[in-house]
Protein backbone atom coordinates (compact mmCIF):
# COMPACT_ATOMS: atom_id res chain seq x y z
CA UNK A 1 0.00 0.00 0.00
CA UNK A 2 1.01 3.67 0.11
CA UNK A 3 1.71 5.25 3.02
CA UNK A 4 3.15 9.09 3.79
CA UNK A 5 4.19 9.24 7.39
CA UNK A 6 5.11 12.94 9.48
CA UNK A 7 5.36 13.56 13.25
CA UNK A 8 1.57 14.33 14.08
CA UNK A 9 2.41 17.91 16.01
CA UNK A 10 6.01 19.70 16.99
CA UNK A 11 6.03 22.38 18.83
CA UNK A 12 8.96 25.38 18.66
CA UNK A 13 10.01 28.68 19.68
CA UNK A 14 10.17 31.81 18.00
CA UNK A 15 13.27 33.26 15.97
CA UNK A 16 14.60 29.34 16.01
CA UNK A 17 14.49 26.80 13.41
CA UNK A 18 12.60 23.47 13.42
CA UNK A 19 12.66 20.59 10.72
CA UNK A 20 9.48 18.63 9.91
CA UNK A 21 10.44 15.10 8.84
CA UNK A 22 8.64 13.22 5.99
CA UNK A 23 9.19 9.64 4.97
CA UNK A 24 7.35 8.00 2.48
CA UNK A 25 6.50 4.26 0.24
CA UNK A 26 4.40 4.98 -2.69
CA UNK A 27 3.76 3.31 -6.14
CA UNK A 28 5.93 5.38 -8.72
CA UNK A 29 7.15 8.78 -7.48
CA UNK A 30 6.95 11.86 -9.91
CA UNK A 31 7.74 14.20 -6.93
CA UNK A 32 7.09 15.45 -3.21
CA UNK A 33 5.01 18.84 -2.56
CA UNK A 34 5.11 20.63 1.15
CA UNK A 35 2.10 22.74 1.63
CA UNK A 36 1.13 24.96 4.42
CA UNK A 37 -2.41 24.84 5.86
CA UNK A 38 -3.76 27.38 8.41
CA UNK A 39 -6.57 26.13 10.67
CA UNK A 40 -9.51 26.48 9.06
CA UNK A 41 -7.82 27.61 5.37
CA UNK A 42 -7.07 25.63 2.37
CA UNK A 43 -3.63 24.68 2.06
CA UNK A 44 -1.24 26.57 -0.32
CA UNK A 45 2.04 25.33 -1.92
CA UNK A 46 5.41 25.65 -0.46
CA UNK A 47 7.75 23.96 -2.42
CA UNK A 48 8.15 20.73 -4.73
CA UNK A 49 11.42 18.28 -4.92
CA UNK A 50 11.56 16.12 -7.51
CA UNK A 51 15.47 15.50 -7.36
CA UNK A 52 17.74 14.54 -4.75
CA UNK A 53 19.04 17.89 -2.56
CA UNK A 54 18.20 20.91 -0.71
CA UNK A 55 15.74 23.55 -2.49
CA UNK A 56 16.26 27.00 -0.81
CA UNK A 57 12.98 29.55 -0.72
CA UNK A 58 13.63 32.27 1.73
CA UNK A 59 13.10 31.18 5.49
CA UNK A 60 11.66 27.74 3.92
CA UNK A 61 13.85 24.65 2.55
CA UNK A 62 12.50 21.40 1.44
CA UNK A 63 15.38 18.40 1.21
CA UNK A 64 14.56 15.11 -0.47
CA UNK A 65 16.34 11.58 -0.67
CA UNK A 66 14.86 9.56 -3.23
CA UNK A 67 16.64 6.18 -2.10
CA UNK A 68 15.57 6.65 1.59
CA UNK A 69 11.96 7.49 0.46
CA UNK A 70 12.87 10.98 2.66
CA UNK A 71 12.11 14.35 2.70
CA UNK A 72 12.26 17.21 5.30
CA UNK A 73 11.14 20.78 5.34
CA UNK A 74 13.16 23.26 7.13
CA UNK A 75 11.48 26.36 8.29
CA UNK A 76 14.13 28.55 9.79
CA UNK A 77 13.77 32.37 12.17
CA UNK A 78 10.23 31.16 13.16
CA UNK A 79 7.51 33.74 13.25
CA UNK A 80 3.94 33.05 15.27
CA UNK A 81 2.73 33.35 11.71
CA UNK A 82 4.21 29.62 10.67
CA UNK A 83 1.90 27.81 13.15
CA UNK A 84 -0.20 25.40 11.08
CA UNK A 85 -0.22 22.31 9.67
CA UNK A 86 2.46 21.16 7.23
CA UNK A 87 1.26 18.55 4.87
CA UNK A 88 3.67 16.31 2.75
CA UNK A 89 2.35 15.32 -0.66
CA UNK A 90 3.73 12.31 -3.04
CA UNK A 91 2.78 12.29 -6.49
CA UNK A 92 2.52 9.39 -7.83
CA UNK A 93 2.97 7.11 -10.69
CA UNK A 94 -0.84 7.90 -12.13
CA UNK A 95 -0.08 11.77 -10.80
CA UNK A 96 -2.27 11.95 -8.02
CA UNK A 97 -0.67 13.33 -5.33
CA UNK A 98 -0.73 10.48 -2.13
CA UNK A 99 -1.08 12.73 1.34
CA UNK A 100 -0.06 12.68 4.89
CA UNK A 101 -1.84 13.55 7.77
CA UNK A 102 -0.02 16.68 8.07
CA UNK A 103 2.38 17.81 10.99
CA UNK A 104 0.35 20.44 13.35
CA UNK A 105 3.47 23.32 14.55
CA UNK A 106 3.08 25.51 17.80
CA UNK A 107 5.08 28.63 17.91
CA UNK A 108 5.61 29.23 21.11
CA UNK A 109 6.75 33.08 22.15
CA UNK B 1 -14.05 35.88 -9.42
CA UNK B 2 -9.83 35.19 -8.71
CA UNK B 3 -8.73 31.25 -8.19
CA UNK B 4 -11.09 28.90 -7.41
CA UNK B 5 -14.60 29.47 -5.66
CA UNK B 6 -16.35 26.78 -3.37
CA UNK B 7 -20.21 26.69 -2.50
CA UNK B 8 -21.46 26.30 -0.38
CA UNK B 9 -19.25 27.15 2.76
CA UNK B 10 -20.75 24.84 5.06
CA UNK B 11 -24.02 22.72 4.96
CA UNK B 12 -26.11 20.81 7.41
CA UNK B 13 -27.51 17.71 5.69
CA UNK B 14 -30.39 15.05 6.54
CA UNK B 15 -29.00 11.60 5.59
CA UNK B 16 -30.57 10.36 2.79
CA UNK B 17 -30.87 14.00 1.05
CA UNK B 18 -28.91 14.73 -2.34
CA UNK B 19 -26.34 17.21 -2.58
CA UNK B 20 -24.44 18.93 -4.98
CA UNK B 21 -21.03 21.07 -4.02
CA UNK B 22 -20.17 23.29 -6.51
CA UNK B 23 -16.55 24.25 -7.44
CA UNK B 24 -15.55 26.86 -10.13
CA UNK B 25 -12.22 28.49 -11.30
CA UNK B 26 -11.16 30.95 -13.64
CA UNK B 27 -7.54 30.37 -14.05
CA UNK B 28 -8.23 28.16 -17.34
CA UNK B 29 -6.55 24.75 -15.67
CA UNK B 30 -7.21 21.87 -17.58
CA UNK B 31 -6.99 19.24 -14.14
CA UNK B 32 -9.46 19.61 -11.44
CA UNK B 33 -9.79 17.59 -7.95
CA UNK B 34 -12.21 16.98 -5.08
CA UNK B 35 -10.71 16.25 -2.13
CA UNK B 36 -12.44 15.29 1.76
CA UNK B 37 -10.18 15.89 4.63
CA UNK B 38 -11.12 14.28 7.76
CA UNK B 39 -9.14 14.69 11.35
CA UNK B 40 -6.21 12.41 12.05
CA UNK B 41 -6.10 11.56 7.76
CA UNK B 42 -4.51 13.15 4.81
CA UNK B 43 -6.48 14.37 2.35
CA UNK B 44 -8.33 11.68 0.49
CA UNK B 45 -8.86 11.65 -3.49
CA UNK B 46 -12.44 11.37 -4.34
CA UNK B 47 -12.61 12.24 -7.77
CA UNK B 48 -10.55 14.07 -10.52
CA UNK B 49 -10.78 15.66 -14.36
CA UNK B 50 -7.74 15.59 -16.33
CA UNK B 51 -9.39 17.76 -18.71
CA UNK B 52 -13.19 18.85 -19.86
CA UNK B 53 -15.38 15.52 -20.57
CA UNK B 54 -13.19 13.36 -18.90
CA UNK B 55 -13.43 12.41 -15.19
CA UNK B 56 -11.51 9.63 -12.76
CA UNK B 57 -11.93 7.57 -9.59
CA UNK B 58 -9.70 8.32 -6.80
CA UNK B 59 -9.23 6.67 -3.42
CA UNK B 60 -12.67 7.38 -2.18
CA UNK B 61 -14.96 7.47 -5.19
CA UNK B 62 -18.11 5.63 -3.47
CA UNK B 63 -21.14 7.51 -2.53
CA UNK B 64 -19.44 10.40 -5.18
CA UNK B 65 -19.77 11.66 -8.27
CA UNK B 66 -18.56 14.28 -11.05
CA UNK B 67 -18.99 15.94 -13.96
CA UNK B 68 -17.01 17.95 -16.18
CA UNK B 69 -19.10 19.43 -18.88
CA UNK B 70 -17.14 22.56 -19.42
CA UNK B 71 -13.25 23.85 -18.35
CA UNK B 72 -13.99 25.82 -15.31
CA UNK B 73 -16.91 23.80 -13.27
CA UNK B 74 -16.54 20.68 -11.50
CA UNK B 75 -19.85 20.31 -9.14
CA UNK B 76 -19.46 17.20 -6.49
CA UNK B 77 -22.91 15.32 -6.12
CA UNK B 78 -23.48 12.93 -2.72
CA UNK B 79 -26.60 11.34 -4.54
CA UNK B 80 -27.70 9.77 -1.22
CA UNK B 81 -25.72 11.03 2.12
CA UNK B 82 -24.35 9.31 4.94
CA UNK B 83 -23.32 10.45 8.02
CA UNK B 84 -19.80 8.91 7.05
CA UNK B 85 -19.70 11.47 4.41
CA UNK B 86 -19.56 14.35 6.93
CA UNK B 87 -16.17 16.37 6.19
CA UNK B 88 -14.23 18.97 4.80
CA UNK B 89 -14.45 18.48 1.12
CA UNK B 90 -11.80 20.81 -0.81
CA UNK B 91 -11.90 21.41 -4.83
CA UNK B 92 -8.42 21.61 -6.50
CA UNK B 93 -7.32 22.64 -9.82
CA UNK B 94 -3.79 22.31 -11.52
CA UNK B 95 -2.76 23.26 -15.34
CA UNK B 96 -1.91 19.37 -16.23
CA UNK B 97 -1.46 16.16 -13.96
CA UNK B 98 1.90 16.27 -14.53
CA UNK B 99 5.12 17.05 -12.66
CA UNK B 100 5.50 19.90 -10.53
CA UNK B 101 2.08 21.34 -11.12
CA UNK B 102 0.92 22.72 -8.13
CA UNK B 103 -2.50 22.10 -6.93
CA UNK B 104 -4.51 25.59 -6.13
CA UNK B 105 -7.23 24.77 -3.13
CA UNK B 106 -10.68 26.34 -3.04
CA UNK B 107 -11.65 27.39 0.72
CA UNK B 108 -13.55 24.09 1.58
CA UNK B 109 -17.00 23.25 2.21
CA UNK B 110 -17.69 21.73 5.94
CA UNK B 111 -20.24 19.35 5.44
CA UNK B 112 -22.43 17.69 8.49
CA UNK B 113 -24.66 14.72 7.66
CA UNK B 114 -26.96 13.66 10.73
Amino acid sequence: GQNIDQPTEMTATEGAIVQINCTYQTSGFNGLFWYQQHAGEAPTFLSYNVLDGLEEKGRFSSFLSRSKGYSYLLLKELQMKDSASYLCAVLDSNYQLIWGAGTKLIIKP
Amino acid sequence: IAGITQAPTSQILAAGRRMTLRCTQDMRHNAMYWYRQDLGLGLRLIHYSNTAGTTGKGEVPDGYSVSRANTDDFPLTLASAVPSQTSVYFCASSEVMAEDNEQFFGPGTRLTVL
